[in-house]
C-alpha cells in the first residue's frame, strides 16, 4: 500500500524568506514522488517529480525538493517566497514496485505568502 | 494543445437528476482519471481509464459510471445526484500508464447537489 501525508495544513512565510512545504510518504518498494500546485479556482498544476537519481529535483517557478529516503520525506523549497506563490500544494506518490500506476495525493497544504 | 478541458464549470442538480461531465484531453494520452475535492480530504480519485475501453475503480466509486469510447473523451456520469456529491471535480490524463509521467489537470467542474 502506498500513502502520503502532509503534516501542516497551512504553512504561513513572509515574502523573500525560504519557504518549506512538508511531505512524507509511505511504499512498500521505491517512490515515485510529486508536487503539484493549485492557484484558487483552477487546476492542478505539475512542478516537479522524483524518479532516480539525484535527491534534489529543481522544478517550475523555482522551487525544488529533496528527496531523503532514511526519512521518507519529499519536501518542497523555495529560497525566497513571492506573494504570487501562495496556493494550495499537494504532493503525490506512486509506488515502483506495486505495479500500481495510480499515485496517491496529501491533503494539501495553504501556503500563504505575506508581503 | 488545448490540453484536458472539462465542461460544464458550474452546475446545479436537484437530488436523484442525472448529469454527464464532460472531459477530454488532445494529447493523445492514454491514461485519464477523474478526481473529486473536498475540503480537507485532498484529491480522490473516483474512476480511471488506461487506454479506450479499459475503466476501473478508484477510491470513491460509488454513484458514478464512467467510459471510454474514444482516447480523448472520458464523461463521468451521475445516477442518481446526492448532496454528498457536492463537490469539485477534475479530469486528468498521462501519457503512459506503465511509465512516470506527471499528469495534466482540466480546470474543473463545481457541482452543486441541492
Amino acid at each position: 500500500a502506498q500513502s502520503v501525508a502532509q503534516p501542516e495544513d497551512q504553512v504561513n512565510v513572509a515574502e523573500g524568506n525560504p519557504l518549506t512545504v512538508k511531505c512524507t510518504y509511505s511504499v512498500s518498494g521505491n517512490p515515485y514522488l510529486f508536487w503539484y500546485v493549485q492557484y484558487p479556482n483552477r487546476g492542478l498544476q505539475f512542478l516537479l517529480k522524483y524518479i532516480t537519481g539525484d535527491n534534489l529535483v529543481k522544478g517550475s517557478y523555482g522551487f525544488e525538493a529533496e528527496f531523503n529516503k532514511s526519512q521518507t520525506s519529499f519536501h518542497l523549497k523555495k529560497p525566497s517566497a513571492l506573494v504570487s506563490d501562495s496556493a494550495l500544494y499537494f504532493c503525490a506518490v506512486r509506488d515502483w514496485a506495486g505495479g500500481s500506476y495510480i499515485p496517491t495525493f496529501g491533503r494539501g497544504t495553504s501556503l500563504i505568502v505575506h508581503p | 494543445n488545448a490540453g484536458v478541458t472539462q465542461t460544464p464549470k458550474f452546475q446545479v442538480l436537484k437530488t436523484g437528476q442525472s448529469m454527464t461531465l464532460q472531459c477530454a484531453q488532445d494529447m493523445n494520452h492514454e491514461y485519464m482519471s477523474w478526481y473529486r475535492q473536498d475540503p480537507g480530504m485532498g484529491l480522490r480519485l473516483i474512476h480511471y481509464s488506461v487506454g479506450a475501453g479499459i475503466t476501473d475503480q478508484g477510491e470513491v466509486p460509488n454513484g458514478y459510471n464512467v467510459s471510454r469510447s474514444t482516447t480523448e473523451d472520458f464523461p463521468l456520469r451521475l445516477l442518481s445526484a446526492a448532496p454528498s456529491q457536492t463537490s469539485v471535480y477534475f479530469c486528468a490524463s498521462s501519457s503512459k500508464p506503465g511509465q512516470v509521467y506527471e499528469q495534466y489537470f482540466g480546470p474543473g467542474t463545481r457541482l452543486t447537489v441541492t
